[in-house]
């Protein structure tokens, strides 16, 4: 099974502030590499996937990059409803696993 | 419009059974790749079932052989027959529709939670 390991655990920042976030795969996804919001009570939602997909809706301010390895999510200016939990997920290898998650809160 | 509504959690005891629904409306399960998808407390995200369009399903090996996927599709519903359930069972379930993907669902349920305990 494939294990993804994200970092930071827990970031504060401000509204405005510019954001990233890492993803680390235990051997390569590819590609296959996406991530998802969920807000507390709410079930996930995918932002990206492919790595740099933006799924459909989802603002442009929401950016994937990486390959194999090693990935990121960045915010360019949080909006005060983009503090949630982010986790990302690898569907290379079946099943599918995801990581524990960043929490991003308010500062 | 797309909707997933689950039903049937609740508290059990260690060895009880359970029996999972969801409610779907907008599209009509048989078409799509429907999920089960759960979550521990502080745990990540885990895949437990799938019912693939064509008939087929996957279990994950934490579950196989004590957890069933079926749908009704007069019914336009999809079911999770849980036994043998264990304390580490305990999570929310979520269904959820194949979008993309059928690991990127692009409709999710509001989630049931299921808490085994004695």
């Amino acid at each position: 099974e494939i294990v993804l390991t994200q970092s930071p655990a827990t970031l504060s920042l401000s509204p405005g502030e510019r954001v990233t976030l890492s993803c680390r795969a235990s051997q390569s996804v590819s590609s296959y590499l996406a991530w998802f919001q969920q807000k507390p009570g709410q079930a996930p939602r995918v932002l990206i996937y492919d790595a740099s997909n933006r799924a459909t809706g989802i603002p442009a301010r929401f950016s994937g990059s990486g390959s194999g390895t090693d990935f990121t999510l960045t915010i360019s200016s949080l909006e005060p409803e983009d503090f949630a939990v982010y986790y990302c997920q690898q569907r290379s290898n079946w099943p599918p696993t995801f990581g524990q998650g960043t929490k991003l809160e308010i500062k | 419009e797309v909707q997933l509504v689950e039903t049937g959690g609740g508290l059990i005891q260690p060895g009880g059974s359970l029996r999972l629904s969801c409610a779907a409306s907008g599209f009509a399960v048989s078409r799509k790749y429907m999920s089960w998808v759960r979550q521990a407390p502080g745990k990540a995200l885990e895949w437990v079932s799938v019912f693939y369009s064509g008939g087929s399903t996957y279990y994950a090996d934490s579950v196989k052989g004590r957890f069933n996927i079926s749908r009704d599709n007069s019914k336009n519903m999809l079911y999770l027959q849980m036994n043998s359930l264990r304390p580490e069972d305990t999570a929310v379930y979520y269904c959820a529709r194949g979008g993309v993907a059928v690991a990127l669902p692009d409709y999710w349920g509001q989630g049931t939670l299921v808490t085994v305990s004695s």
